[in-house]
């Protein structure tokens, strides 16, 4: 009974493709994240949403674009991929007021060749 | 924005000692700081956090102290255990609007037998 699932877990594709991640949260958090970690395991914001309504937005590529059907998900679709954008992204959610838990998901590793 | 510096990178301990890692942040209004434990491959996933009108918290072997005048905050783990290696990532979050967490650089904390 997995609190933030996302998939996939793996994703290898080639430069220039569109791929896509999703993200599901069952706790009944109001906000959901996007986090990048890379090769030196940094953690950074990406985006950030709160019932829905994008919060945060880091400076990020338009090349990424997250998207929240309902507070219980938040996709991430990502164009023309690069090889820099290989990395592993982690869904996350709280509750949404502050100074809680974040609860992340299992993580997607992508990789682009 | 908020920024928060992490030390030491890697930390390599005897099975038994004592260690501390130790994170300072930018942001006056930040006051929620929790500490992340990430095991090879896994998810972040929170070991303990700490609010700004308390100094010091512990929960069994894991301590964490904060100076909110010097702006540190410590990770201390005493008495530690090869199941304790991982990397472990500090954070900080502010007071205001909505959460936003802005991890440190991580630590990669390896204990021998």
């Amino acid at each position: 009974d997995t609190a933030v699932s996302q998939t996939p877990k793996y994703l290898v594709t080639q430069m220039g493709n569109d791929k896509s991640i999703k993200c599901e949260q069952n706790l009944g958090h109001d906000t959901m994240y996007w986090y990048k970690q890379d090769s030196k395991k940094f953690l950074k914001i990406m985006f950030s949403y709160n019932n829905k309504e994008l919060i945060i937005n880091e400076t990020v590529p338009n090349r990424f674009s997250p998207k929240s059907p309902d507070k219980a998900h938040l996709n991430l679709h990502i164009n023309s991929l690069e090889l820099g954008d290989s990395a592993v992204y982690f869904c996350a959610s709280s509750p949404g007021h502050l100074n809680t838990e974040a609860f992340f998901g299992q993580g997607t590793r992508l990789t682009v060749v | 924005g908020e920024n928060v510096e992490q030390h030491p990178s890697t930390l390599s301990v005897q099975e038994g000692d004592s260690a501390v890692i130790k994170c300072t942040y930018s942001d006056s209004a930040s006051n929620y700081f929790p500490w992340y434990k990430q095991e090879l491959g896994k998810r972040p996933q929170l070991i303990i956090d700490i609010r700004s009108n308390v100094g010091e918290k512990k929960d069994q072997r894991i301590a964490v102290t904060l100076n909110k005048t010097a702006k540190h905050f410590s990770l201390h783990i005493t008495e530690t255990q090869p199941e304790d290696s991982a990397v472990y990532f500090c954070a900080a979050s502010r007071s205001t609007g909505f959460q936003k967490l802005v991890f440190g650089t991580g630590t990669r904390l390896l204990v021998s037998p």
